[in-house]
C-alpha cells in the first residue's frame, strides 16, 4: 500500500517560517492535500489539490514542490498556528485515500 | 449552517456491533460522496470508507474490509456505518467527512466534530 511519510515534529519561533515535509513514490505525479488538526478539534482543509487554499486560510500557507516531496511552509508563524498537520493523497493510481503520519508543528 | 454531527459512539465489548450515524445539514447532501476517517487518541488519520454520491459504490481500508458496513440514506441526509466484529484495535475517534466535488475532488472539505468508540470488555 501508498505510504506518505512526514516528519513527526517541527518546531518554529514565532515570526519565522516552518517548513514541513510530504514524501511518497512518484509523488511529483500526483495531487496531494493538507489538513491541520489544532488541539481538541476535528481536522480541517488548509491546501487543496496542491496549492490552492480554502476560503479563511490566510496566504502565509504555501505548498512548493521538489522531486518526490511537497512542502508546506506557514510563513510569520503565530502561537495559533501550532497543531498537527497532515497530507493526503487520493488518485494517480493509489484507489484509497492515504493520509501521512502527521507532523506536530510546535511554536516555540 | 454546514455541517456534519456524528452520533451513535461510545463502549462496546469486543465481537459486538455498533452502527454510527452522521446528519448532514447546510448543503446538498447528495451531491457528494461521504467519507469515513477514524483517529485512535494521539494518533494520526486512517482513513475507513467511502460510499459514491449515489451509494451505487462503496470502498474499504483493508482493516475494515468484511466488517464494517458504509451507506447512505439521501432522503435523511445520513450517512452510517456498521461495524460488526468489532476488535480493541478499532478504538478510535470517527469522523464523518465530505468528499469534494471541485477540483480533482480528491480531498475532504467538511469534517464533523467526530465521535469516540471504545471497544472494552
Amino acid at each position: 500500500s501508498y505510504v506518505l511519510t512526514q516528519p513527526p515534529s517541527v518546531s518554529v519561533a514565532p515570526g519565522q517560517t516552518a517548513t514541513m515535509t510530504c514524501g511518497g513514490d512518484n509523488l511529483s505525479i500526483k495531487t496531494v492535500h493538507w489538513y491541520h488538526q489544532k488541539p481538541g478539534q476535528a481536522p480541517a482543509l488548509v491546501i487543496h489539490d496542491n496549492t490552492k487554499r480554502p476560503s479563511g486560510i490566510p496566504e502565509r500557507f504555501s505548498v512548493s514542490r521538489s522531486g518526490n516531496t511537497a512542502t508546506l511552509s506557514i510563513s510569520r508563524v503565530e502561537a495559533g498556528d501550532e497543531a498537527d498537520f497532515y497530507c493526503q493523497i487520493w488518485g494517480g493510481g493509489v484507489d484509497r485515500p492515504v493520509f501521512g503520519g502527521g507532523t506536530k508543528l510546535t511554536v516555540l | 449552517q454546514v455541517q456534519l454531527v456524528e452520533s451513535g459512539g461510545g463502549v462496546v465489548q469486543p465481537g459486538r456491533p455498533l452502527r454510527l450515524s452522521c446528519t448532514a445539514s447546510g448543503f446538498t447532501f447528495g451531491s457528494h460522496g461521504m467519507h469515513w476517517v477514524r483517529q485512535t487518541p494521539g494518533k494520526g488519520l486512517e482513513w475507513v470508507a467511502h460510499i459514491w454520491h449515489d451509494g451505487s459504490k462503496q470502498s474499504y481500508a483493508d482493516s475494515v474490509k468484511g466488517r464494517f458496513t458504509i451507506s447512505r440514506d439521501n432522503s435523511k441526509n445520513t450517512l452510517y456505518v456498521q461495524m460488526n466484529s468489532l476488535r480493541g484495535e478499532d478504538t478510535a475517534f470517527y469522523y464523518c467527512a465530505r468528499q469534494a466535488n471541485v477540483g480533482t475532488m480528491g480531498y475532504i472539505d467538511l469534517w464533523g466534530r467526530g465521535t469516540l468508540v471504545t471497544v472494552s470488555s
